[in-house]
């Protein structure tokens, strides 16, 4: 089965700094990678999906890559805000597999310091 | 983006009672639905899937006689938490497939405390 883990598991940096986070997956049939933001209290949202034939997408200041060779993507958000606190998700998984089940990262909390 | 519900978003209940709670599609219809639980600190654990018109297909260690899943139509199910006890506190998120997508949208979740 897929096996996910994701680094760092916490990240502070201050407002208007950038912010990495990095998703390893073991399936190299994994074709659909979203990554998730969750609230305090509240589902995750889906914030950015990016599939196995692109390497990047971006959506304002967020932006994801993936290193299909290297069994990795990542979430990288630009000019950070406050809001941006929260706990971070990546979900990778393989579409063909008919299940939609997911499995989640660890988590990444990230906290934007104003 | 798709909008899921749920009901109720938080409730108390007595030790060795029965709590429901509803996963909704207010926009879309989805044959195929998760169920996740979460502790406090950690990721989320799929607990089972469903389709539409079949049994739910649980994860290992999840009881499918105490956890009750019902797949009502394209836009509601159901989890039935039975004989709650303490360690079945916890954030109970559903999440739904629309049919020929692989997006998943969640619900706001529900948070169960037992006491």
């Amino acid at each position: 089965g897929e096996n996910v883990e994701q680094h760092p598991s916490t990240l502070s940096v201050q407002e208007g700094d950038s912010a990495v986070i990095k998703c390893t997956y073991s399936d190299s049939a994994s074709n659909y990678f979203p990554w998730y933001k969750q609230e305090l209290g509240k589902g995750p949202q889906l914030i950015i999906d990016i599939r196995s034939n692109v390497g990047e997408k971006k959506d304002q200041r967020i932006a994801v890559t993936l290193n299909k060779t290297a069994k990795h993507f990542s979430l990288h958000i630009t000019e950070t805000q406050p809001e941006d606190s929260a706990v971070y998700f990546c979900a990778p998984w393989r579409s063909s597999s008919n299940t939609g089940k997911l499995i989640f990262g660890q988590g990444t909390t990230l906290q934007v310091k104003p | 983006g798709a909008v899921v519900s749920q009901h109720p978003s938080w409730v108390i209940c007595k030790s060795g009672t029965s709590v429901k709670i509803e996963c909704r599609s207010l926009d879309f219809q989805a044959t195929t639905m998760f169920w996740y639980r979460q502790f406090p600190k950690q990721s989320l654990m799929l607990m089972a899937t469903s389709n539409e018109g079949s049994k739910a297909t649980y994860e290992q260690g999840v009881e499918k006689d105490k956890f009750l899943i019902n797949h009502a139509s394209l836009t509601l199910s159901t989890l039935t938490v039975t004989s709650a006890h303490p360690e079945d506190s916890s954030f109970y998120i559903c999440s739904r497939l629309p049919a020929g997508t692989d997006t998943q949208y969640f619900g706001p979740g529900t948070r169960l405390t037992v006491l």
